[in-house]
């Protein structure tokens, strides 16, 4: 089985500083691992993916995440908070194994900006 | 751009009503899915479609089923709608490893 964990329901940050959103994995094989941002009442938008190659991966909206294989962990980061970043961001992987587009989501993280 | 378009934004049913939400992607996906959306549970997979009248079921199918007539449409059905199916239904369709989310239909049934 795949699993997704987001061990922060809630993250607050000052508009300007950096963030970083959390995310741990479990899966057979190796992963891909998306990240997805939902702005109220939409669905859900696609931020970035990591397939493989380099482990920094650069998505929309100034966004990265970097995939470490040793801690299971694909983290989204941003260097700079703006305040129309505040949204609900979901982690999800796919294990290769499976062969299929089938995503196992994360809870979400609720990002909020701080003016 | 992909779209993926969903039949109804807001929904409201009664308890037992036979209830059905549409999706329909312009992108000739094979892929198609259905979730539900709660709070502190995240997307959870309802069922999903690989091709033309093919489907499998998610990690919550109980009290649902789809139906893939054509490739562009994938529909959710509620045999018997009851209050625990209150929630936010997000349709996806997916090419290459990328999921194309509709904007969702947030169903209430009292």
């Amino acid at each position: 089985a795949q699993s997704v964990a987001q061990p922060e329901d809630q993250v607050n940050v000052a508009e300007g500083n950096p963030l970083t959103v959390k995310c741990t994995y479990s899966v057979s094989g190796n992963p891909y691992l998306f990240w997805y941002v939902q702005y109220p009442n939409r669905g859900l938008q696609f931020l970035l993916k990591y397939i493989t190659g380099d482990n920094l991966v650069k998505g929309s909206y100034g966004f990265e995440a970097e995939f470490n294989k040793s801690q299971t962990s694909f983290h989204l980061k941003k260097p700079s908070a703006l305040v129309s970043d505040s949204a609900l961001y979901f982690c999800a992987v796919n294990g290769v194994s499976f062969g299929n587009e089938k995503l196992t989501f994360g809870t979400g993280t609720r990002l909020t900006i701080i003016p | 751009d992909v779209k993926v378009t969903q039949s109804s934004r807001y929904l409201v049913k009664r308890t037992g009503e036979k209830v059905f939400l549409e999706c329909v992607q312009d992108m000739d996906h094979e892929n198609m899915f259905w979730y539900r959306q709660d709070p502190g549970l995240g997307l959870r997979l309802i069922y999903f479609s690989y091709d033309v009248k093919m489907k499998e079921k998610g990690d919550i199918p109980e009290g649902y089923s789809v139906s893939r007539e054509k490739k562009e449409r994938f529909s959710l059905i509620l045999e018997s709608a009851s209050t625990n199916q209150t929630s936010m239904y997000l349709c996806a369709s997916s090419s290459i490893h990328e999921q194309y989310f509709g904007p969702g239909t947030r169903l209430t049934v009292t």
